[in-house]
């Protein structure tokens, strides 16, 4: 059963850069047949995708905050990464970390449990 | 910017049957946007109940169903349940590697 881990600190001072990891076990994140992807859901609102990443490197990313979004893959580990510079408090929010279906059919399939990040100083 | 549109709140009767529904602030919906659906219950993971605009999930009760009406994607649910009370989310896939999430419908089941 595939599983997805978020880790990462739990509090970011406003203007700094937020740094979280997603874990995958229980399969392969070199696999062409996925994207992994970070969604986030600000307290009490709806979610928002932030974007994704192939295993190869391709990015893709949500244009509201392309400007401050980083994503990286470690193929090694099994594991990608999500950076956001220039936090505010309207970045406080639980972020997902979750696997994208991108071949004939294009959804969310996996999940992790979510990691709540709160901007404040 | 795609808005991607959905009712803020819905409310059915036991045993009713609902029908939440995902649109455009311009445009149609269609089947080429495959769009999918996931349910959430406040601090909870969302469940992906719907891809492809009718395909059910594994171990996704038959009572939830997707699909085109007029110009949006919808998501019916027969026989409601005490615990479908969830919020509800649509997902479009925009094309080039684009996602967007519509804002959540809050299904009550009173």
């Amino acid at each position: 059963q595939l599983q997805l881990q978020e880790s990462g600190p739990g509090l970011v001072k406003p203007s700094e850069t937020l740094s979280l990891t997603c874990t995958v076990s229980g399969g392969s994140i070199s696999s062409s047949r996925y994207f992994w992807g970070w969604v986030r859901q600000p307290p009490g609102k709806g979610l928002e995708w932030i974007g994704c990443i192939f295993y190869s490197g391709t990015t893709y990313y949500n244009p509201s905050l392309k400007s401050r979004v980083t994503f990286s893959v470690d193929t090694s580990r099994n594991q990608f990464s999500l950076r956001l510079s220039s936090v505010t408090a309207a970045d406080t929010a639980v972020y997902f970390c979750a696997r994208q279906i991108r071949t004939s059919a294009w959804y969310f399939d996996y999940w992790g449990q979510g990691t709540l990040v709160t901007v404040s100083s | 910017q795609t808005v991607v549109t959905q009712e803020p709140s819905f409310s059915v009767s036991p045993g009713g049957t609902v029908t939440l529904t995902c649109g455009l602030s311009s445009g149609s919906v269609s089947t080429s946007f495959y769009p999918s659906w996931y349910q959430q219950t406040p601090g909870q993971t969302p469940r992906t109940l719907i891809y492809t605009t009718n395909t059910r999930s594994s171990g996704v009760p038959d009572r939830f169903s997707g699909s085109i009406l007029g110009d949006k994607a919808a998501l019916t649910i027969t026989g409601a349940q005490a615990d479908d009370e969830s919020d509800y989310y649509c997902v479009l896939y925009m094309g080039s590697g684009i996602w967007v999430f519509g804002g959540g419908t809050r299904l009550t089941v009173l």
